[in-house]
């Protein structure tokens, strides 16, 4: 069945760093996009970007531009979203999603189990 | 950037009545409109996309209308595992957004 698995809970101090990893499974990696999408606590759903997994194309939310990188890597089938700069405001749990149109703008299924990212000092 | 806008915030509604969730989009998205459910501690699940078509597994009471700026999401017959939080998505535009979302909660 199709999967994406995340990687780990972590937590960060401001300023520094984090690397959140989606490996899919049971469909053809580059035939598809992901998407990120974050949700800080009791809050609703943020888009914060996209990548094709056929030719890594990308597309980031304005808000994140420059501090935030999308890649693949289609030899183990996964995808990566790292967020650089960290504030106490980024603390949220980050969803990878399969986005269901190759070339982006298209609706997410399934989506990861979720990466919950805290960021304290 | 296409503001998506739920209503109600929270709608109260008792075990098998039927439930009837707006989302309105700034300007239009065609039918390029998708509706998830979260529940509490989980990822957001696909419901319908394209306005109308119900995800694969979905079952018959979730039914998807509307088109341009205008949509419905009703829930025909709530059961116990329906009370959650539901999502409207555009993806006609970048950036593609997200409605604020609308609890449907036990009555």
């Amino acid at each position: 069945q199709v999967q994406l698995v995340q990687s780990g809970a972590e937590v960060k101090k401001p300023g520094a760093s984090v690397k959140v990893s989606c490996k899919a499974s049971g469909y053809t990696f580059t035939s598809y996009g992901i998407s990120w999408v974050r949700q800080a606590p009791g809050q609703g759903l943020e888009w914060m970007g996209w990548i094709s997994a056929y030719n890594g194309n990308t597309n980031y939310a304005q808000k994140l531009q420059g501090r935030v990188t999308m890649t693949t890597d289609t030899s183990t089938s996964t995808a990566y979203m790292e967020l650089r700069s960290l504030r106490s405001d980024d603390t949220a749990v980050y969803y990878c999603a399969r986005d269901r149109s190759v070339g982006g703008l298209g609706w997410f299924d399934p989506w990861g189990q979720g990466t919950l990212v805290t960021v304290s000092s | 950037e296409i503001v998506m806008t739920q209503s109600p915030a929270t709608l109260s509604v008792s075990p098998g009545e039927r439930a009837t969730l707006s989302c309105r989009a700034s300007q239009s998205v065609s039918s390029n409109l998708a509706w998830y459910q979260q529940k509490p501690g989980q990822a957001p699940r696909l419901l319908i996309y394209g306005a109308s078509t119900r995800a694969t597994g979905i079952p018959a009471r979730f039914s998807g209308s509307g088109s341009g700026t205008e949509f419905t999401l009703t829930i025909s017959s709530l059961q116990s595992e329906d009370f959650a939080v539901y999502y409207c998505q555009q993806y006609n535009n970048w950036p593609v957004g997200f409605g604020q979302g609308t609890k449907v909660e036990i009555k």
